[in-house]
This record gives structure tokens, C-alpha cells and sequence, in this order.
């Protein structure tokens, strides 16, 4: 049963445009969003946050939009660069557990 | 900055044999985690642990599974009787109230 969805596996962009990732998730109990990056061979890395009461955050170059009546979540990052090339998971939580969607490895070409 | 660290980095095991996978959260943090991947594979949630007992677990955390927080500081996972299909990484993760949660580098474990 996967709470949380990321659709599209990979993503490639060129350097200097936008990146757009995207997750959904099923369950409205959900209060707290958070997208991570991950290096191979290396554990995730806190990349930027939501709570269920905001529909925008916004750190630098990076952006989380959250739709809570369509239960989704977006990553902007903008402009895109060689260094964000990575798996970004995206995670769900609510009660202090974390629920990981599946990944999707962004490539961004020089 | 602190950090949570993860030991070994990369353990190799018999099949059948017992392995304890170390971590150290960050010190003021109270929920503590273990998570997996299994190579090419998603980040599973294994279990989760506050105030000093498991608060939620997963189906992958069977019998086989345990974990101990013995001095305070550490918190390890145990494995009793590996299987091959145990091979992946384990992250170890921590966090504070209404906090985003930290993880470790990880331990790559495989089972030969």
C-alpha cells in the first residue's frame, strides 16, 4: 500500500531551466511534507519542508508547492543545476513517521 | 553541525549469522528510526522508536528484527539470523518534535 507516490522514475532538464518534481500521497491525515536528496551510497539529505496549513515554501532556488484538496506536492527548482543531480524523494508524516515515495532521479544536463 | 553517524559503513555477513548495525542520533533528538533500500529499490520504513519502545514497525520488521538504545546515546538494530534478501542499506534517522529528521550515511550490509 504506498502512501506516497512519486510517478515519474527519472527527469532530465537543462542546466539554467526549471525542474518540477512531483509526488502524491493518499492519505489526509498527512500533515507535514518534506522532500530529501540522495546521493548514491549516501543517506538522504533534508532538502526543504511543508506544513499542511501553508501552500507554498520557498528556500533559494528551491520551491514546495502543496495541493491538499488534489493530496499533492510539487518541487520547483529554478534555476536548475549540474550540482542538483540526484534522487529526490519526497515523505509524508504524520504522528512523527515518515512515509517515503519512490524517488525520482533528476539529471541536469550542462 | 550535527550529525547522526552510522558504523561500519559496509558489513559483510554469512547467511545465518547475527549483525548489530550502530547508530548515533543527534543528541537532543527523541524519535529515532531505521529505514532500508535494497538496491534500485524505494527507502522502506522499517521502525520507528520513542521514549525508550518501538512506536511503530513495519511488516519487513519481523522476529528477526530488534532494536536497543543500551546507554542513551546509541541506537543499534539487530539482525538475528540474516538472509540474503537483507542485503541493502540501512539508514538510521532521528529527529526532534516538529522537526524534519536527519539521517546517517548508512550501512551497506551484505549477505553472502
Amino acid at each position: 500500500d504506498q502512501q506516497v507516490k512519486q510517478n515519474s522514475p527519472s527527469l532530465s532538464v537543462q542546466e539554467g531551466r526549471i525542474s518540477i518534481l512531483n509526488c502524491d500521497y493518499t492519505n489526509s491525515m498527512f500533515d507535514y511534507f518534506l522532500w530529501y536528496k540522495k546521493y548514491p551510497a549516501e543517506g538522504p539529505t533534508f532538502l526543504i519542508s511543508i506544513s499542511s496549513i501553508k501552500d507554498k515554501n520557498e528556500d533559494g532556488r528551491f520551491t514546495v508547492f502543496l495541493n491538499k484538496s488534489a493530496k499533492h506536492l510539487s518541487l520547483h527548482i529554478v534555476p536548475s543545476q549540474p550540482g542538483d543531480s540526484a534522487v529526490y524523494f519526497c515523505a509524508a508524516s504524520g504522528s512523527n513517521q515518515f512515509y517515503f515515495g519512490t524517488g525520482t532521479s533528476l539529471t541536469v544536463i550542462p | 553541525e550535527p550529525e547522526v553517524t552510522q558504523t561500519p559503513s559496509h558489513q559483510v555477513t554469512q547467511m545465518g549469522q547475527e549483525v548489530i548495525l550502530r547508530c548515533v542520533p543527534i543528541s537532543n533528538h527523541l524519535y529515532f528510526y531505521w529505514y532500508r533500500q535494497i538496491l534500485g529499490q524505494k527507502v522502506e520504513f522499517l521502525v520507528s522508536f520513542y521514549n525508550n519502545e518501538i512506536s511503530e514497525k513495519s511488516e519487513i520488521f519481523d522476529d528477526q528484527f530488534s532494536v536497543e538504545r543500551p546507554d542513551g546515546s546509541n541506537f543499534t538494530l539487530k539482525i538475528r539470523s540474516t538472509k540474503l534478501e537483507d542485503s541493502a542499506m540501512y539508514f538510521c534517522a532521528s529527529k526532534a518534535d516538529y522537526t524534519e529528521a536527519f539521517f546517517g550515511q548508512g550501512t551497506r550490509l551484505t549477505v553472502v
